[in-house]
């Protein structure tokens, strides 16, 4: 079965520079969620999308930006890279559909480091 | 904020059922119970969710108490495999709750 693809899967960027992390959620899915792992860390929900709109933010920097495509893709924008976004980033998506069940599947992340 | 407590971590003896609780006292009428697990730096995966009734599936049980305010993860027969940490989070369904909130969950260690 398919499932959430995230790309790149590795990253390597110096701090000042800008990174784009794409997130490809499961067919038919609606709604895509970004989250942030810093080393030893719990997921730290970032933002959401439903239907190509943001509806809902979390503790996102003013740096980063996101956004929801016509084919349900999602992109993470971070500029102004610090060191301290060094993270893995993750991806989920879920159906709001009502015969479906609700939970969230992930991808397998994509690993920032910052030098 | 989370809306759920869990100790920060676990031991269980290989073969042995794991048994991990969860508290959420603020639970709303209409807020599900999902139990989710991270193996190493991988993606979580989701493992079972429920609403009032105990629920169980090929990976684990999932009991409820009558006022909803605390569950327990049972994973009847732990290998290896199952060391990971587990997260419990409460969440509605299927509408309105886009701001899924991870909690400090706990790491289960399994023991060979």
């Amino acid at each position: 079965a398919a499932g959430v693809i995230q790309s790149p899967r590795h990253l390597i960027k110096e701090k000042r520079e800008t990174a784009t992390l794409k997130c490809y959620p499961i067919p038919r899915h609606d709604t895509v969620y970004w989250y942030q792992q810093g080393p030893g860390q719990d997921p730290q929900f970032l933002i959401s999308f439903y239907e190509k709109m943001q509806s809902d933010k979390g503790s996102i920097p003013d740096r980063f930006s996101a956004q929801q495509f016509s084919d349900y893709h999602s992109e993470l924008n971070m500029s102004s890279l610090e060191l301290g976004d060094s993270a893995l980033y993750f991806c989920a998506s879920r159906s709001r559909r009502v015969m479906d069940t609700g939970e969230l599947f992930f991808g397998e992340g994509s690993r920032l480091t910052v030098l | 904020d989370a809306k759920t407590t869990q100790p920060p971590s676990m031991d269980c003896a290989e073969g042995r059922a794991a048994n991990l609780p969860c508290n959420h006292s603020t639970i709303s009428g209409n807020e599900y119970v999902y139990w989710y697990r991270q193996i190493h730096s991988q993606g979580p995966q989701y493992i079972i969710h429920g609403l009032k009734n105990n629920e169980t599936n090929e990976m684990a049980s999932l009991i409820i108490t009558e006022d909803r305010k605390s569950s327990t993860l049972i994973l009847p027969h732990a290998t290896l495999r199952d060391t990971a940490v587990y997260y419990c989070i409460v969440s509605y369904s299927m509408n309105r709750d886009d701001k899924i909130i991870f909690g400090k969950g706990t790491r289960l260690h399994i023991l060979p």
